[in-house]
């Protein structure tokens, strides 16, 4: 069975810079979890959907990242516009559904942000 | 709010070395804890679960009891090989609610040499 899919797997950019990031789950799973990891910390919930709506995007930035799932597959995180702190790794997860049900991750984008 | 406690790191061990990674944490009600490890070049693969109090998650050797009484959820190997190198993450998920997000440990980095 295919993993979770992220691209691109590096990004670098400029401050004030906009980026987006793409993650495609397993086929079947319902649920979609965006991480950030900074170095030296572990990953850190952005926000999670249940199939194309939101469960909790309470650690998201809204002033400036974004999240999508329109139908309920594939998603986009954007940054617009990037600051030197959002250089991180990050993560895509998915899981079958939102009951304790194991999260598979995908390998991840590393952002820098010079 | 929930949290997770790392040990610090790095770790370095010879092959065969006894291991144990301390890991504590803090939650309302009754979470389920996870050890994650991430190889390098790799993403987050769960490596072993506890969902209750006084279970033991197993897998590769690895071993962590679930101890409510304590708050801990240690990770025990006996021998350790040069592939068991990685950074290991320990996590909770908190089992209230439809929001079933892990809450991830700063991490730590094993490196066992020949």
């Amino acid at each position: 069975e295919a993993g979770v899919a992220q691209s691109p797997r590096y990004k670098i950019i400029e401050k004030r810079q906009s980026v987006a990031f793409w993650c495609n789950p397993i086929s079947g799973h319902a649920t979609l979890y965006w991480y950030q990891q900074i170095l030296g910390q572990g990953p850190k919930l952005l926000i999670q959907f249940q199939n194309n709506g939101v469960v909790d995007d309470s650690q998201l930035p809204k002033d400036r990242f974004s999240a999508e799932r329109l139908k309920g597959v594939d998603s986009t995180l954007k940054i617009q516009p990037a600051k030197l702190e959002d250089s991180a790794v990050y993560l895509c997860a998915s899981s079958l559904d939102q009951l304790y049900n194991e999260q598979f991750f995908g390998p991840g984008t590393r952002l820098t942000v010079l | 709010g929930n949290s997770v406690t790392q040990m610090e790191g790095p770790v370095t061990l010879s092959e065969e070395a006894f291991l144990t990674i301390n890991c504590t944490y803090t939650a309302t009600g009754y979470p389920s804890l996870f050890w994650y490890v991430q190889y390098p070049g790799e993403g987050l693969q769960l490596l072993l679960k506890a969902t209750k109090a006084d279970d033991k998650g197993s897998n590769k050797g690895f071993e962590a009891t679930y101890r409510k009484e304590t708050t801990s959820f240690h990770l025990e190997k006996g021998s350790v090989q040069v592939s068991d190198s990685a950074v290991y993450f320990c996590a909770l998920s908190d089992r209230t609610g439809a929001n079933s997000k892990l809450t991830f440990g700063k991490g730590i980095t094993l490196s066992v040499r020949p």
